[in-house]
């Protein structure tokens, strides 16, 4: 166990609707980072908050959007899904902005779009 | 933008050395991980290099730097069973202001291990 829980760990769902990815970060960690992992792109970096305030943006879609809460756990908003956006979402924490010294990451939520 | 690149496969026989090579293109100070993913798994943390450094040895895993060449390697000692998985390699730039864009990670290289 990382110490950075990802729910949920499956999602079915079908075009064009939204769902919401959760992420509790270790504790005492105040980054929380978000990565999409497909077969054809990769890992790729969507997004990074640091003590409630979005710190950096990526490679995320207009219809991605994500927000971190006072209490430091963060969710992953994914509106009018479409079947590209099927892959394994991953949230990574750090104890500092720049997580020069690595990322935890959890487990993911592998989102299939039907 | 930064590019990482690795080879997809690798293959060796378990008791043998395992060596991962990872070449990225970022010209500046920059920070260097090794993540391993096992299946159905998140990705662990390895070990990290920083470029002002040539070499790193934690245990049965030594990683070497050629700053010049901007090549990276990852190398297993006396291969295991458990050590298959995918590596990652990844970077991301040294800010002074400690500001973050995220890792930069290569496609991931896939470690089979031969009995």
């Amino acid at each position: 166990d990382s110490g950075v829980t990802q729910t949920p760990k499956h999602l079915i769902t079908a075009t064009g609707q939204r769902v919401t990815l959760r992420c509790s970060p270790r504790s005492g960690d105040l980054s929380v980072y978000w990565y999409q992992q497909s077969l054809d792109q990769g890992l790729q970096f969507l997004i990074q908050y640091y003590n409630g305030e979005e710190r950096a943006k990526g490679n995320i879609l207009e219809r991605f959007s994500a927000q971190q809460f006072p209490d430091l756990h963060s969710e992953l908003n994914l509106s009018s899904l479409e079947l590209g956006d099927s892959a394994l979402y991953f949230c990574a924490s750090s104890v500092d902005t720049g997580g020069n010294y690595g990322y935890t990451f959890g487990s993911g939520t592998r989102l299939t779009v039907v | 933008g930064e590019d990482v690149e690795q080879s997809l496969f690798l293959s060796v026989r378990e008791g043998d050395s395992s060596v991962i090579n990872c070449t990225y293109t970022d010209s500046s100070s920059t920070y260097l991980y090794w993540y391993k993913q096992e299946p159905g798994a998140g990705l662990q943390l390895l070990t990290y290099i920083f470029s002002n450094m040539d070499m790193k040895q934690d245990q049965r895993l030594t990683v070497l730097l050629n700053k010049k060449d901007k090549h990276l390697s990852l190398r297993i000692a006396d291969t295991q069973t458990g050590d298959s998985a995918i590596y990652f390699c990844a970077e991301t730039p040294m800010y002074s202001g400690g500001g973050a864009d995220g890792l930069t990670f290569g496609k991931g290289t896939h470690l089979i291990i031969q009995p």
